[in-house]
C-alpha cells in the first residue's frame, strides 16, 4: 500500500520569501509518480507539479520547484517569491504504475498562509 | 485550455434520496476517477473507470456507489440512498497518461 505523509498541518510565510512544504512518501513499487495539488478556499483541486521516480532533474514550473530526494522519500514543495494569492491548502499525492493505473494517493495537506 | 467540468457545483438532498453527480472529462482522455473529500479533510480515492468498466475501487465504494459513462462525453456518479456522511465535495478527474485534472467539484449536502 502507498502513503503519503504531510506533517505540517499550517504554515505561515510572510509575502515575497520561500516556503517549502514537506512531503514524505511510501511505496514499494519502484515506478511511480508524484504530484502536488493546490486547493483554495473555492474548493477546487489544482494541478501544480509532477515528478516522476525515473526523473533525475527536480520538476519546476515557474515559481513551483519540487526539491525530490528518492533515498529519503521526499518530494517536498518550494514555493519561492510567494504571494497572497498562494495561501491555500497544498495536497501531496503520489500514483504507482502498474495498479488501478492512475489512482492518486494523498496526503492530510498543510494550510499555508501568506502574510503581507 | 480543455478543463474537467461538473455539475450541478451543489446539491442538498434529503436522506434517502438518490442522487447522481455528472462531470465531463477532457476529451481526449481515457482514464477517469472520482474521489471524495469531507469537509477539512484529505482527498479519498472512490473509483477508477478506464475503457467503459471500473478498473479499481475503494472500499468506500460500497454498493450504493455506481458509475456510467452514458455516451461519449459524460461520466456520472450516482449514490443510491444518500446518508448523512456521504455529505462532502466530490470530484471528478481525467487523465491521459501522468497528470490528473480535477473537475472544480460538487458540494453534496445530505439533510
Amino acid at each position: 500500500a502507498q502513503k503519503i505523509t504531510q506533517t505540517q498541518p499550517g504554515m505561515f510565510v510572510q509575502e515575497k520569501e520561500a516556503v517549502t512544504l514537506d512531503c514524505t512518501y511510501d511505496t514499494s513499487d519502484q515506478s511511480y509518480g508524484l504530484f502536488w495539488y493546490k486547493q483554495p478556499s473555492s474548493g477546487e483541486m489544482i494541478f501544480l507539479i509532477y515528478q516522476g521516480s525515473y526523473d533525475e532533474q527536480n520538476a519546476t514550473e515557474g515559481r513551483y520547484s519540487l526539491n525530490f530526494q528518492k533515498a529519503r522519500k521526499s518530494a517536498n514543495l518550494v514555493i519561492s517569491a510567494s504571494q497572497l494569492g498562494d495561501s491555500a491548502m497544498y495536497f501531496c499525492a503520489m500514483r504507482v504504475r502498474g495498479t488501478s493505473y492512475g489512482k492518486l494517493t494523498f496526503g492530510q495537506g498543510t494550510i499555508l498562509t501568506v502574510h503581507p | 485550455e480543455p478543463e474537467v467540468t461538473q455539475t450541478p457545483s451543489h446539491q442538498v438532498t434529503q436522506m434517502g434520496q438518490e442522487v447522481i453527480l455528472r462531470c465531463v472529462p477532457i476529451s481526449n482522455h481515457l482514464y477517469f476517477y472520482w474521489y471524495r473529500q469531507i469537509l477539512g479533510q484529505k482527498v479519498e480515492f472512490l473509483v477508477s473507470f478506464y475503457n467503459n468498466e471500473i478498473s479499481e475501487k475503494s472500499e468506500i465504494f460500497d454498493d450504493q456507489f455506481s458509475v456510467e459513462r452514458p455516451d461519449g462525453s459524460n461520466f456520472t456518479l450516482k449514490i443510491r440512498s444518500t446518508k448523512l456522511e456521504d455529505s462532502a465535495m466530490y470530484f471528478c478527474a481525467s487523465s491521459e497518461v501522468l497528470e490528473a485534472f480535477f473537475g472544480q467539484g460538487t458540494r453534496l449536502t445530505v439533510v
